[in-house]
């Protein structure tokens, strides 16, 4: 069973619309949790830390339910340039920081 | 302050061909990683270094070896280079930020590489 678990999409919403994507992990010991954005063909870029009492930036939004190991990121008022694939990232601190990620969930932002 | 530097940006070899990964960061991060991408299976670590000096093994490190040469520099190399082995290869570089041990990390633009 892969560690972390996303719904891959895609996911097909207009300008201005409100989108939440959900993510599971498996492993207890999880520490640290964090969406990564990745663009076609470009490298995962960092969107932004979860933490325990969740946490907004702009019109981002994060929450972490770590006793049902779960994790959801929503996005308000969707511009065209949110079109990406959304990574839910964990970790491990006893595995030297390495960090486990979900396959994505890819966002398509139409007009 | 480039980041996270990768070369070469893509790259084509024959089966058993050999060949290294070269990756640099110029942030003065502790740890640094090489994972691959492949379509449908997402990030999966190969090697990593918590500091300079040390290496370890990540999920798929079959076929790969490492070398921390420096703080800056952390190399991928491909001995004998399998159809299997194209990828997409990415470095990062992490730091750990605070006391809740958010451990960010930098990517590099990745290394196409097509094994025929």
């Amino acid at each position: 069973r892969k560690e972390v678990e996303q719904d891959p999409g895609p996911f097909n919403v207009p300008e201005g619309a409100t989108v939440a994507f959900n993510c599971t992990y498996s492993n207890s010991a999880s520490q640290s949790f964090f969406w990564y954005r990745q663009d076609c063909r470009k490298e995962p870029k960092l969107l932004m830390s979860v933490y325990s009492s969740g946490n907004e930036d702009g019109r981002f939004t994060a929450q972490l339910n770590r006793a049902s190991q779960y994790i959801s990121l929503l996005i308000r008022d969707s511009k065209l340039s949110d079109s990406a694939t959304y990574l839910c990232v964990v970790n491990i601190a006893y595995s030297g920081y390495a960090l486990n990620f979900g396959k994505g969930t890819s966002l398509l932002v139409t007009p | 302050n480039a980041g996270v530097t990768q070369t070469p940006k893509f790259q084509v070899l024959k089966t058993g061909q050999s060949m290294t990964l070269q990756c640099a960061q110029d942030m003065n991060h502790n740890s640094m990683y090489w994972y691959r991408q492949d379509p449908g299976m997402g990030l999966r670590l190969i090697y990593y270094s918590a500091s300079e000096g040390t290496t370890d093994k990540g999920e798929v490190p079959n076929g790969y070896n490492v070398s921390r040469l420096n703080k800056r520099e952390f190399s991928l190399r491909l001995e004998s280079a399998a159809p299997s082995q194209t990828s997409v290869y990415f470095c990062a570089s992490g730091i750990e930020r605070g006391t809740a041990s958010s451990y960010e990390q930098y990517f590099g633009p990745g290394t196409r590489l097509t094994v025929t």
